[in-house]
């Protein structure tokens, strides 16, 4: 699976958009982006994932880059329930193979 | 409601006391999944099942083992706990097929003393 960089921390004030970024620039044709969040020791959450469009749900919009080098997570109107960290995961669509979960973006929202 | 279920929540046990930390799924995933973390090392997988009667070592394997039975369940059992077990574990699954997100469980803390 492609190796992604993220920021190691950010900030954000409530209410306003968190745009949460990461690198994968040597991703293959066939992996897709895939976020997560944990939130204090609770189990991973699913969030959103893509292939080479954007994509959004009730929780989050996902931006890819045309060259699929990097994508952007946002959050439209973060709360404090958001505070979390971030993993974005680059990896096949479904594989026995462990998801490779990194150090994360950490989020923090602040009042 | 659709989730995973672990139990139990807490667990404190004594090195060598064989133990077994359940996972059950209601969405009828083929795929099921264990994972530890630990503070500086993140999460790592231990085994995962891509069905029934299927499983395989993921990248932490040692000292633990798993069965794959049934279709919800996904037992880990540690034969004889060690201190270096002490970690809080997570179960995931999955459903087969194109990109589908992963749904964890709510963890277990376990302390080998």
């Amino acid at each position: 699976d492609a190796k992604t960089t993220q920021p190691p921390s950010m900030d954000c004030a409530e209410g306003r958009a968190a745009n949460l970024p990461c690198n994968h620039s040597t991703i293959s044709g066939n992996e897709y982006v895939y976020w997560y969040r944990q939130i204090h020791s609770q189990g991973p959450q699913y969030i959103i994932h893509g292939l080479k469009n954007n994509e959004t749900n009730e929780m989050a919009s996902l931006i890819i880059t045309e060259d699929r080098k990097s994508s952007t997570l946002i959050l439209p109107h973060a709360t404090l329930r958001d505070t979390a960290v971030y993993y974005c995961i680059v990896r096949v669509a479904y594989s026995g193979y462990a998801l490779n979960f990194g150090k994360g973006t950490s989020l923090l929202v602040t009042p | 409601e659709a989730q995973v279920t672990q139990n139990p929540r807490y667990l404190i046990t004594v090195t060598g006391k064989k133990l077994t930390v359940t996972c059950s799924q209601n969405m009828n995933h083929e795929y099921m999944s264990w994972y530890r973390q630990d503070p500086g090392l993140g999460l790592r997988q231990i085994y995962y099942s891509m069905n029934v009667e299927v499983t395989d070592k993921g990248d932490v394997p040692e000292g633990y083992k798993v069965s794959r039975k049934e279709k919800r369940n996904f037992p880990l059992i540690l034969e004889s706990p060690s201190p270096n077990q002490t970690s809080l574990y997570f179960c995931a699954s999955s459903q087969k097929g194109t990109a589908y997100g992963y749904t964890f469980g709510s963890g277990t803390r376990l302390t080998v003393v």
